[in-house]
């Protein structure tokens, strides 16, 4: 069964903590995504990764970088988190870049 | 700005009706459509896909696009509760770009039994 798998599903922060937020697909897709969706706004890329270490920025990437050294693993990374990076954020993979996406379930950040 | 409009924002239908929601570019660059839904507190679902003109049609589901407009629209015909979610729609560039989906805020549909 194809899965995206985010970790953890919910985290409260202090505002300059830094945040770690997992994603892992079992797809051996090679591209996959961070967006984050807040309510009015749809969702937002904030980066994309079209295979291990080849990465490359959204639409709002300030405020935020990734990794990815594995395919089936890609993590978002917070640096002294900011109040309005509360949000949810949903990882996504695709097989290549068809526009089909796959999302996980989504991980609702806190920052308070 | 979004570059993604819908509209409405939200949208109330009964059970056996029909939903029309719709979808507007404001970039010239696009070429391509998706529309995805997001049941409450679950992640976001292809639900279609349309790249030329004229109409796609799966089950319940009918899609439309005019590339000249960049309109794009969703029709949804005997709606069911379970259909009760945000659709979103999505458009992208083609080439290298056509994984960079840009998102609208989507449409809110309830169906009432």
């Amino acid at each position: 069964d194809m899965k995206v798998t985010q970790m953890p599903r919910y985290l409260i922060k202090r505002m300059g903590e830094n945040v770690l937020l997992e994603c892992g697909q079992d797809m051996s897709h090679e591209t996959m995504y961070w967006y984050r969706q807040d309510p009015g706004l749809g969702l937002q890329l904030i980066y994309i990764s079209y295979d291990v270490d080849s990465n490359s920025e959204g639409d709002i990437p300030k405020g935020y970088r990734v990794s990815r050294k594995k395919r089936e693993h890609f993590s978002l990374i917070l640096d002294s988190a900011k109040t309005n990076q509360t949000s949810v954020y949903f990882c996504a993979s695709s097989l290549g870049d068809t526009g089909q996406l796959y999302f996980g379930e989504g991980s609702k950040l806190t920052v308070l | 700005q979004q570059k993604v409009q819908q509209s409405p924002e939200s949208l109330i239908v009964p059970e056996g009706g029909m939903a029309s929601l719709n979808c507007t570019s404001s970039d010239r660059n696009v070429d391509y459509f998706w529309w995805y839904r997001q049941h409450s507190g679950k992640s976001p679902k292809m639900l279609m896909s349309i790249f030329s003109n004229g109409e796609k049609e799966e089950g319940r589901f009918t899609v439309h696009l005019n590339k000249a407009s960049l309109h794009t629209s969703l029709h949804i015909r005997d709606s069911q509760p379970s259909d009760s979610a945000l659709y979103l729609c999505a458009a992208s560039m083609g080439g290298s770009a056509l994984g960079r989906l840009h998102f609208g805020a989507g449409t809110q549909l309830i169906v009432i039994p």
